[in-house]
């Protein structure tokens, strides 16, 4: 079992819908990282969350540390929000990230 | 945000060559560097962490003679594949962390085919 699992693998949407990917891990951590994958490979880092929520423009992060799960939530959303999106959790015990195996997100016009 | 490049973003190269790839860390000071491998509808893998001036420390089953990695300084680190080959066709991926920080910054990749 992987120390990150990430729900759902694949989600098509129609432009315009709230979506929700969920993670949860195993380990205690310091943070997590949600980050997005375009089709041409580049990554970007969307948030880092120890605790609470953050918000970026129509983006939102939630973390429940004592239930050990994350969301990440994407409001009206667009085809250009198509992408892989993933989530990285640093174990307490080291400095390296474990990353989950990653939502693809299809978002139809 | 703080920005990490990495060059080139594409190479070709024939087997049993060897190609360098450079990851720098543009407006700030990396002491921490790492460089991942990406297969194909897989997620990152983590090949090697490097602190700046010391030696990488490389993950198991990762060949520390055929991945060169250097961080001779605190905005660039390299990875030198050496005598590739074709199943050395990947995305290398390296990002980058200041000091104890918990943000990590991850450059575009760079795509090598090895022919």
């Amino acid at each position: 079992k992987n120390e990150v699992e990430q729900s759902p693998q694949n989600l098509t949407a129609q432009e315009g819908e709230f979506i929700t990917i969920n993670c949860s891990y195993s380990v205690g951590i310091s943070a997590l990282h949600w980050l997005q994958q375009h089709p041409g490979g580049g990554i970007v880092s969307l948030f880092m969350l120890s605790s609470g929520k953050k918000k970026h423009g129509r983006l939102i992060a939630t973390i429940n540390i004592q239930e050990k799960h994350s969301s990440l939530h994407i409001t009206a959303s667009h085809p250009r929000d198509s992408a892989v999106y993933i989530c990285a959790a640093r174990p307490r015990s080291q400095g390296n990230l474990i990353f989950g195996k990653g939502t693809k997100l299809s978002v139809k016009p | 945000g703080a920005v990490v490049s990495q060059h080139p973003s594409w190479v070709i190269c024939k087997s049993g060559t060897s190609v360098k790839i450079e990851c720098r860390s543009l407006d700030f000071q990396a002491t921490t560097m790492f460089w991942y491998r990406q297969f194909p509808k897989q997620s990152l893998m983590l090949m090697a962490t490097s602190n700046e001036g010391s030696k990488a420390t490389y993950e198991q089953g990762v060949e520390k003679d055929k991945f060169l990695i250097n961080h001779a300084s605190l905005t660039l680190s390299t990875l030198t594949v050496t005598s590739a080959h074709p199943e050395d066709s990947s995305f290398y991926i390296c990002s980058a962390r200041s000091g104890e920080s918990y943000e990590q910054y991850f450059g575009p990749g760079t795509r090598l085919t090895v022919t």
